[in-house]
């Protein structure tokens, strides 16, 4: 069974702060790792994409996936209100066009 | 910027009837997908699409699902006779010509009565 696991939350950081975010997924032979951000009632919007060890930064995103540890996280510079929402980690397997599998969600609260 | 659109936003019904959910994917993607998130949980993935047929299945996906492709457009999801338990958000979501990104819908909300 393929799973990928976050904390829930939720996590609270100050305005203008950084943001930390963790996940892990269970299976070596993924392929691909996304990070959309859920507000409530609303679709998955994907904000980043990593596929080999390292960083990527994308503005005030960056996303790093360490697959020895089958760890991917996403740090939030600068924290703004408007990031508070609820951020997926989504993982594919097997094909880059196959599904992708996502964790529960981490909620994200940004304080004034 | 395209996106991908469904109709309708919400949709109410009554248990046992059919209900059909329309997507059009982003012009020139390939590959078309079908999640549903049920209240307060995870988003979960039924169906991927190919070149007009079915790629992957997940258990949920039972015989009371269907898809189509009946144009060169839309992406349509069926429940022949909806469940209580069918109550949900369904997402569309299609592929980028990189075959990696996949970019979601608005949703459809799903309340079965």
């Amino acid at each position: 069974q393929k799973e990928v696991e976050q904390n829930s939350g939720p996590l609270s950081v100050p305005e203008g702060a950084i943001a930390s975010l963790n996940c892990t997924y269970s299976d070596r032979g993924s392929q691909s790792f996304f990070w959309y951000r859920q507000y409530s009632g609303k679709s998955p919007e994907l904000i980043m994409s990593i596929y080999s060890n390292g960083d990527k930064e994308d503005g005030r995103f960056t996303a790093q996936l360490n697959k020895a540890s089958q760890y991917v996280s996403l740090l939030i510079r600068d924290s703004q209100p408007s990031d508070s929402a609820t951020y997926l980690c989504a993982v594919n397997w097997y094909s880059s066009a196959s599904k992708i599998i996502f964790g529960s969600g981490t909620r994200l609260s940004i304080r004034p | 910027e395209p996106e991908v659109t469904q109709t309708p936003s919400h949709q109410v019904t009554q248990m046992g009837q059919e209900v059909i959910l329309r997507c059009v994917p982003i012009s020139n993607h390939l590959y078309f997908y079908w999640y549903r998130q049920i209240l307060g949980q995870k988003v979960e993935f039924l169906v991927s699409f190919y070149n007009n047929e079915i790629s992957e299945k997940s258990e949920i996906f039972d015989d009371q699902f269907s898809v189509e492709r009946p144009d060169g457009s839309n992406f349509t999801l069926k429940i022949r006779s909806t469940k209580l338990e069918d109550s949900a958000m369904y997402f569309c979501a299609s592929v980028d010509q990189s075959y990696n990104e996949q970019f979601f819908g608005p949703g459809t909300r799903l309340t079965v009565l």
